[in-house]
């Protein structure tokens, strides 16, 4: 069965650094999300990317972050200067279409900064 | 902004017991999700909900959905060892397809 699969699955980061969380998603699908969990918390919304472009993004998902689909297979996840507080697994979501089906998650990447 | 509410947050249970997990939501939706997470790892979905009335079943779980009471049930027949994970729902903005809001999840302990 196909997959979003999701690299690294951890990553260890001093506070300040820039980091990049990859994702490939599985291929027929068109929309794209990030979602966050904090350890034993809740899953948290990021944002959501359709035909290129952010459809929707959270109050978390300030100027520190942004998302790109460089290629047709790849889709990133930046985060331009880490803080403690982004520590936490970030999970990469696809769909085929948006509503009415379920979101496919990745195994999810486990961002450390130290 | 929506508000998904699981209860209870936790569920310690013996083997060969029945039990009910409740996902309340506070805006008019007929597309609830349940998804489960073992530690450590992903979310597996398990249901889509996508119609007030609708229910799914699967092995020794079953839910459904009750739109008008804004108020899905995740149901365990004769718990398992196995079935030992977090539970959560997740249901779609009404307006906006494009992300979901989860509840805070159902810890669930199944006692052999």
């Amino acid at each position: 069965e196909p997959e979003v699969t999701q690299t690294p699955s951890h990553q260890v980061t001093q506070m300040g650094q820039e980091v990049i969380l990859r994702c490939v998603p599985i291929s027929n699908h068109l929309y794209f999300y990030w979602y966050r969990q904090i350890l034993g918390q809740k899953v948290e919304f990021l944002v959501s990317f359709y035909n290129n472009e952010i459809s929707e993004k959270s109050e978390i998902f300030d100027d520190q972050f942004s998302v790109e689909r460089p290629d047709g297979s790849n889709f990133t996840l930046k985060i331009r200067s880490t803080k403690l507080e982004d520590s936490a697994m970030y999970f990469c979501a696809s769909s085929e279409r948006s509503g009415y089906q379920p979101q496919h998650f990745g195994d999810g990447t486990r961002l450390s900064i130290l | 902004e929506l508000k998904v509410e699981q209860n209870p947050l936790f569920l310690s249970m013996q083997e060969g017991k029945n039990y009910t997990i409740y996902c309340n939501y506070s805006t008019t939706s007929d597309r609830l999700y349940w998804y489960r997470q073992d530690p450590g790892k992903s979310l597996e979905s398990l249901f889509v909900l996508l119609s007030n009335g609708a229910v799914k079943q699967e092995g020794r779980l079953m839910a459904s959905l009750d739109t008008k009471a804004r108020l899905s049930t995740l149901h365990i027949t004769a718990a398992v060892h196995d079935l030992s994970a977090t539970y959560f729902c997740a249901v779609d903005n009404p307006y906006n397809f494009n992300k979901f809001y989860f509840g805070s999840g159902t810890k669930l302990n199944v006692k052999p």
